[in-house]
């Protein structure tokens, strides 16, 4: 079946760069996500990719996408403590636009350090 | 338009009554989804509309859950009998027709809380 994996928690000292990882299995997946989540709140799109690319660079983030090993990754860079939230990667099978189902992984805590 | 809403955003209630919530998507869009947060957890999709028509539901969606778009804009989910388990942030999406049909902007979220 479909499946989304993260590594649970990150913490990066505030202007390093942050990488986090998440895999996935659909190898029919088309387009790839990152969210962010801030404590309380509804998730904001940051950015996504479709499954042609290997790379998007969006400001200080940039996603690299390596279908071959089915993992997807996002750079901050010069991270700040605005950054420190939740994480979540998530995929969705049909481009189409027929289907409503994205599949998330758990989630990555970002901790960024004064 | 300020994005998708939610109504109401926490709502605590005893086990066994039924709870309703609503969501008004972002004017243009056509789409809207339902998920399911749980604590620790990412979202778990729970079911689809373009315009008026539920084209898909989850096998999480318990013959408890229903969710209705009547006239294709505001959605609504209810939930009856509620259960200790059903306590989540229920999130509402929603996406335009076209090239931005992929990409979904989620509402703040409403937090059930069954005693």
């Amino acid at each position: 079946g479909e499946d989304v994996e993260q590594s649970l928690f990150l913490s990066v000292r505030e202007g390093d760069s942050s990488v986090i990882n998440c895999t996935y299995t659909d190898s029919s997946s088309t387009y790839l996500y990152w969210y962010k989540q801030e404590p309380g709140a509804g998730l904001q799109l940051l950015t996504y990719i479709f499954s042609n690319m290997d790379m998007k660079q969006d400001q200080r983030l940039t996603v690299l996408l390596n279908k071959k090993d089915k993992h997807l990754s996002l750079r901050i860079a010069d991270t700040q403590t605005g950054d420190s939230a939740i994480y979540f990667c998530a995929e969705r099978t049909d481009g189409s636009g027929n289907t409503g189902n994205l599949i998330f992984g758990q989630g990555t805590t970002l901790q960024v350090k004064p | 338009d300020t994005g998708v809403s939610q109504d109401p955003r926490h709502k605590i209630t005893k086990r066994g009554q039924n709870v309703t919530f609503r969501c008004d998507p972002i004017s243009e869009h056509n789409r809207l989804y339902w998920y399911r947060q749980t604590l620790g957890q990412g979202p778990e999709f729970l079911t689809y509309f373009q315009n008026e028509a539920q084209l898909e539901k989850s096998r999480l969606l318990s013959d408890r859950f229903s969710a209705e778009r009547p006239k294709g804009s505001f959605s609504t989910l209810e939930i009856q009998r509620t259960e200790q388990g059903d306590s989540a942030m229920y999130l509402c999406a929603s996406s335009p027709r076209g090239p931005g049909a992929n990409v979904l902007t989620f509402g703040a979220g409403s937090r059930l809380t069954v005693l």
